[in-house]
């Protein structure tokens, strides 16, 4: 099993551009994440979803458009980048939870390896 | 409202001496879970722990150990005989109340401490 993966690892871009980062999960995972990590911050969540064609946003959603039309694949869309978004991405997956009371292995996410996007 | 401090920006410690990484999290629910995660220098995240808010016993693997004190809101991490390898930014991160829809959970992170072992 991959786990999860990201595409691309780096990536950099000129204010106003748009891209699309992609994730994807071989696990049947029910619930994926997008966390940005900045300097001094931690992982911020930006938006997540728990299931197929549905999103929710997270903390910190503006600047961002997502997308699950495929259960494995989870898609972060900048439509016009800008300095601000400069960070490093993380997408996560998990099973879905069924609460806090579930099963511990289900309150696990599992993440990618980050995608590191610069924004000039 | 959910908060996680890790007061500790920075340490710098020489190799084989013993380090303690704190974290103090926030929290109204009763059941939550706590996590501890390490960022090498090649920048993923590699879980290292995972803790109920109902089981406070102390866990140890190997180098690393875990003190968890429900008490003064604190989930510890502690490495013994530090090695160069032990290079990183280690997170603590908290799962608590549901949100959102369909009781998705979020992990707060904390900030996050940098740690050197210097040969």
């Amino acid at each position: 099993n991959a786990g999860v993966t990201q595409t691309p690892k780096f990536r950099v871009l000129k204010t106003g551009q748009s891209m699309t980062l992609l994730c994807a999960q071989d696990m049947n995972h029910e619930y994926m994440y997008w966390y940005r990590q900045d300097p001094g911050m931690g992982l911020r969540l930006i938006h997540y979803s728990v299931g197929e064609g549905t999103t929710a946003k997270g903390e910190v959603p503006d600047g961002y458009n997502v997308s699950r039309l495929k259960k494995q694949n989870f898609l972060l869309g900048l439509e016009s980048a800008a300095p601000s978004q400069t960070s490093v991405y993380f997408c996560a997956s998990s099973y879905s939870a069924g609460g806090l009371a579930g099963p511990s292995s289900y309150n696990e996410q599992f993440f990618g390896p980050g995608t590191r996007l610069t924004v000039l | 409202a959910q908060k996680v401090t890790q007061a500790q920006t920075e340490i710098s410690v020489v190799e084989k001496e013993d380090v303690t990484l704190d974290c103090v999290y926030e929290t109204r629910d009763t059941t939550y879970y706590l996590f501890w995660y390490k960022q090498p220098p090649s920048g993923e995240l590699v879980f290292l722990i995972r803790r109920n808010s109902f089981d406070e016993q102390n866990e140890i693997s190997g180098r690393y150990s875990w003190n968890f004190q429900k008490s003064t809101s604190s989930f510890n991490f502690t490495i013994t005989a530090s090695q160069v390898v032990d290079s990183a930014v280690y997170f603590c991160a908290l799962m608590s109340e549901a949100f959102g829809i369909q009781g998705a959970q979020k992990l707060v992170f904390g900030q996050g401490t940098r740690l050197t072992i210097n040969p």
